[in-house]
């Protein structure tokens, strides 16, 4: 079957560095997504990784092993805003989006 | 301001009951879809469209019916509301180039209390 496995919850200090891991099995693989969400509010799209290797945008930067079907979304100093649900999903074979739970992230002052 | 509005943001509905949810979408995406959001899972696919005039299952469809008359309407109805449909319902839309880089676009969410 396929499957997403993210942890459910992480705490951080702010202005700390934090790493959220996601493995994940799918039929074939067209790509690894990271989306944030608010408490309350919808997700939005953070990054997009299809190759092997670190895609950085500014304080939050994205990893993908295709070969280990793995894959972090890493947070450099953490501002209190950064406080949210992170949702990694990965893309199968049909273009269709298997989603993990999500991981929420607390930052502490 | 471009975008995707649900409509209504929450409404508590008595078992049995039939209830629409809207989704407009102005960004003339192709693709929408339909999605529950429930504690502990990820998200689910409910029903999706590729393109005006053609919808499809998702990993959840049952007691759900959707249709796409147009590019910028998507509307979910449940014909006759049950508890476990209490969740919270996203609308989502995407380019729909089945690129992988086919990133959604998700309105503010439906919260639907069944009772």
């Amino acid at each position: 079957g396929q499957n997403i496995d993210q942890p459910t919850e992480m705490t951080a200090t702010e202005g700390a560095i934090v790493q959220i891991n996601c493995t994940y099995q799918t039929s074939g693989f067209n790509g690894l997504f990271w989306y944030q969400q608010h408490a309350g509010e919808a997700p939005t799209f953070l990054s997009y990784n299809v190759l092997d290797g670190l895609e950085e945008k500014g304080r939050f930067s994205s990893f993908l092993s295709r070969s280990k079907g793995y894959s972090y979304l890493l947070l450099k100093e953490l501002q209190m805003k950064d406080s949210a649900s992170y949702l990694c999903a990965a893309m199968d074979s049909n273009y269709q989006l298997i989603w993990g739970a999500g991981t929420k992230l607390i930052i502490k002052p | 301001i471009a975008g995707i509005t649900q409509a209504p943001t929450s409404q508590i509905l008595a078992a049995g009951r039939r209830m629409t949810l809207r989704c407009t979408q102005d960004m003339r995406h192709n693709a929408m879809y339909w999605y529950r959001q429930d504690l502990g899972l990820g998200l689910r696919l409910i029903h999706y469209s590729n393109t005006a005039g053609t919808t499809g299952k998702g990993e959840v469809p049952d007691g759900y019916s959707v249709s796409r008359a147009n590019t910028d309407d998507f509307p979910l109805t449940l014909a006759s509301a049950v508890p476990s449909q209490t969740s919270v319902y996203f609308c989502a839309s995407s380019g729909g180039d089945n690129s992988g880089a086919n990133v959604l676009t998700f309105g503010a969410g439906s919260r639907l209390t069944v009772l």
